[in-house]
């Protein structure tokens, strides 16, 4: 069984610094994907960054970065430049190519962006 | 640019009324998916949907929930009789299942309470 988990419950950051959300996950499939979302106070889920099992090389989208260690399944998102409408719930989610790919999610980190 | 659209936004039941959810997922997508957020909690999936048929679903998903797509563009979650604690977010998602992008897409989910 796949799971994913986000061990800060809450994080915060000062407006216009870095912040590293941090996920962990478990599965035994060679072929996965994973994914941050942002969930914004309309409960919205907007996805933030993808990134591939099979691709060594960082996803990245503007201020969005990834720090993905395959081998010690760690999936981190790095948020550059925080913003205050960064401020948001963070999922984390995977899944595999196999079955019908079904998201699991983390139980989510919140993040605070103090002006 | 495309979307996922779900109808309505909010819904307020009596407990042990019927609901129906409503999705209209990305046109050119075939793979559909119901996911389940109760407030404060992480999202869970519900079941997935292909061919016309139910791919795979949960332990969540009993014998009080069902899904159908009955005319080729409308995908729907029916609750049969509502518990307490059907409240939640409900978010349809679609993917295209066709060797393209394997992200799934989210629409902006309806608030369910159950009184």
């Amino acid at each position: 069984a796949q799971t994913v988990t986000q061990s800060q419950p809450e994080m915060s950051v000062q407006e216009a610094e870095t912040v590293t959300l941090s996920c962990t996950y478990d599965t035994s499939e060679s072929d996965y994907y994973l994914f941050w979302y942002k969930q914004p106070p309309s409960r919205q889920m907007i996805l933030v960054i993808r990134q591939e099992a099979y691709k060594q090389q960082n996803a990245t989208e503007n201020r969005f970065s990834v720090n993905f260690q395959k081998a010690a399944k760690s999936f981190s998102l790095k948020i550059s430049d925080s913003q205050l409408g960064d401020a948001a719930m963070y999922f984390c989610a995977c899944f595999t190519t196999s079955g019908t790919y079904k998201y699991i999610f983390g139980t989510g980190t919140r993040l605070k962006v103090l002006a | 640019e495309p979307e996922v659209t779900q109808t309505p936004s909010h819904q307020v039941t009596q407990m042990g009324q019927e609901v129906i959810l409503r999705c209209v997922p990305i046109s050119n997508h075939l793979y559909f998916y119901w996911y389940r957020q109760i407030l404060g909690q992480k999202v869970e999936f519900l079941v997935s949907f292909y061919n016309n048929e139910i791919s795979e679903k949960s332990e969540i998903f009993d014998d009080q929930f069902s899904v159908e797509r009955p005319d080729g563009s409308n995908f729907t979650l029916k609750i049969r009789s509502t518990k307490l604690e059907d409240s939640a977010m409900y978010f349809c998602a679609s993917r295209v299942g066709t060797g393209g992008p394997e992200t799934q897409y989210f629409g902006p989910g309806t608030r369910l309470l159950v009184l």
